[in-house]
């Protein structure tokens, strides 16, 4: 079957700008995660939705937003970019919490 | 919150050697996974493992939840299983959201 899907793989953005990722989880998953991954800082959640609303949200600034649509599929959306945003942004995708979490290959985000 | 610790930072080993790669939790979890992270960033799910041990290939992992640690076992390593290995854990009765370690790079020379 396929996997957790995210588009795009790569972006290149500037200063100032806002930027839209998207995540396709696996069929039948309606729990969909977002990390962002950085050399210093490791892998941390940024938030996560089921069934449409989000569920928990992690520390980040209100900058950093998202959302899920009725099939599932999210989008996570980040304005007034920041040097500091440049990061591997991973989804996952789930049944739930009592089963394992599957990683898309990830956007890679260049803010310049 | 709950912390994860992974052991060793690094490891490098000669192809064909054995290794163990440690995972300590500090709180109570619903579930733990390992995964190995390739050179093009993919989290690849190598075990769903929230106790009890499972096995795949040269790969086996072992979880004994009571006192909160996991291992991983790798053996007869290739080249191939260079890269860095994670272990995240989900908290119970908390929030979704998986706590990861900072991880294992593993290097495996020829």
């Amino acid at each position: 079957k396929a996997g957790v899907t995210q588009t795009p793989r790569y972006l290149i953005k500037t200063r100032g700008q806002q930027v839209t990722l998207s995540c396709s989880p696996i069929s039948g998953h309606r729990s969909v995660s977002w990390y962002q991954q950085t050399p210093g800082q490791g892998l941390q959640f940024l938030f996560e939705y089921f069934s449409e609303t989000q569920r928990n949200k992690g520390n980040f600034p209100g900058r950093f937003s998202g959302r899920q649509f009725s099939n599932s599929r999210s989008e996570m959306n980040v304005s007034t970019l920041e040097l500091g945003d440049s990061a591997l942004y991973l989804c996952a995708s789930s049944f739930g919490p009592n089963y394992g979490y599957t990683f898309g290959s990830g956007t890679r985000l260049t803010v310049v | 919150g709950i912390q994860v610790e992974q052991s060793p930072p690094d490891l490098i080993l000669q192809e064909g050697a054995n290794s163990t790669l440690r995972c300590n939790f500090s709180d109570s979890v619903n579930n733990l996974q390992w995964f190995h992270q390739n050179p093009w960033g993919q989290l690849i799910n190598l075990f769903y493992i929230p106790s009890g041990t499972k096995q795949n290939g040269r790969l086996s992992a072992t979880t004994v939840a009571t006192e909160r640690y996991s291992l991983l076992y790798i053996s007869s390593s290739q080249t191939t299983d260079s890269g860095v290995y994670f272990c995240a854990v989900l908290t119970q009765g908390g929030s979704e959201k998986l706590v990861f370690g900072k991880g294992t790079k593993l290097t495996v020379n020829p």
